[in-house]
């Protein structure tokens, strides 16, 4: 089973700040990675797949990049409704599916 | 608009079997593009993917495969999970998704959620 790291556990930011997000993953997934946002008391929502492809519907100031174990999720300019939890996610060669511990973006 | 909604019942006794329905809505379930998927979160932890349902073949979490059944019925449009001889382990908030056929299947439609309580 492929395990997913997320760093940092929590990120203290003001609003209109830049957030960046670490996932690294035991082996490689490829291109087969996610992120998911999650608000409290809602369920996840998908925001990138494929390392860099925005969700529809998902704002440009989200954007994902890296590849083979390392991956980041960047958020340019932080909106008060982008503090939340956001975990990444793979399944990499019809592997169980897995997700990272999360990242919890709070309000500093 | 795509809707998912799961229901069941809230308190389930130790040793007994979870079943929970997913309702789909404003899409088709028969579509051969979408793996219909059950995870579920532990209250304050992350997630876990338990498995899906896809063009009548089912994929489990290793861990789980000897307990777990997840069933699709195309003419109500549910899909279906049974959980059996549960712990207060499987507490936890359980989601129905869609994953889709993008590589690694992520999921792009989910229901609110259920909060399962294992408990007598």
């Amino acid at each position: 089973e492929i395990v997913l790291t997320q760093s940092p556990a929590t990120l203290s930011l003001s609003p209109g700040e830049r957030a960046t997000l670490s996932c690294r993953a035991s082996q490689s997934v490829g291109s087969d990675l996610a992120w998911y946002q999650q608000r409290p008391g809602q369920a996840p929502r998908l925001l990138v797949y494929g390392i860099s492809r925005r969700a529809t519907g998902i704002a440009d100031r989200f954007s994902g990049s890296g590849s083979g174990t390392d991956f980041t999720l960047t958020i340019s300019s932080l909106e008060p409704e982008d503090f939340a939890l956001y975990y990444c996610q793979q399944r990499y060669n019809w592997g169980p599916v897995t997700f990272g511990g999360g990242t919890k973006v709070e309000i500093k | 608009q795509v809707r998912l909604q799961e229901t069941g019942p809230g308190l389930v006794k130790p040793s007994q079997t979870l079943s929970l329905t997913c309702t789909v809505s404003g899409g088709s379930i028969n579509s051969y593009d979408f793996w219909w998927t059950w995870l579920r979160q532990p209250p304050g932890e992350g997630l876990q993917w338990l498995g899906y349902f896809y063009r009548s073949t089912t994929t489990y979490y290793p861990s789980l495969r000897s307990r777990l059944t997840i069933s699709l019925d195309a003419s109500k449009s549910q899909f279906s999970l049974n959980l059996t001889s549960v712990t207060a382990a499987d507490t936890a908030v359980y989601y129905c998704a869609r994953a889709t056929s993008h590589g690694g299947n992520p999921m792009d439609y989910w229901g609110q959620g259920i909060l399962v309580t294992v408990s007598s």
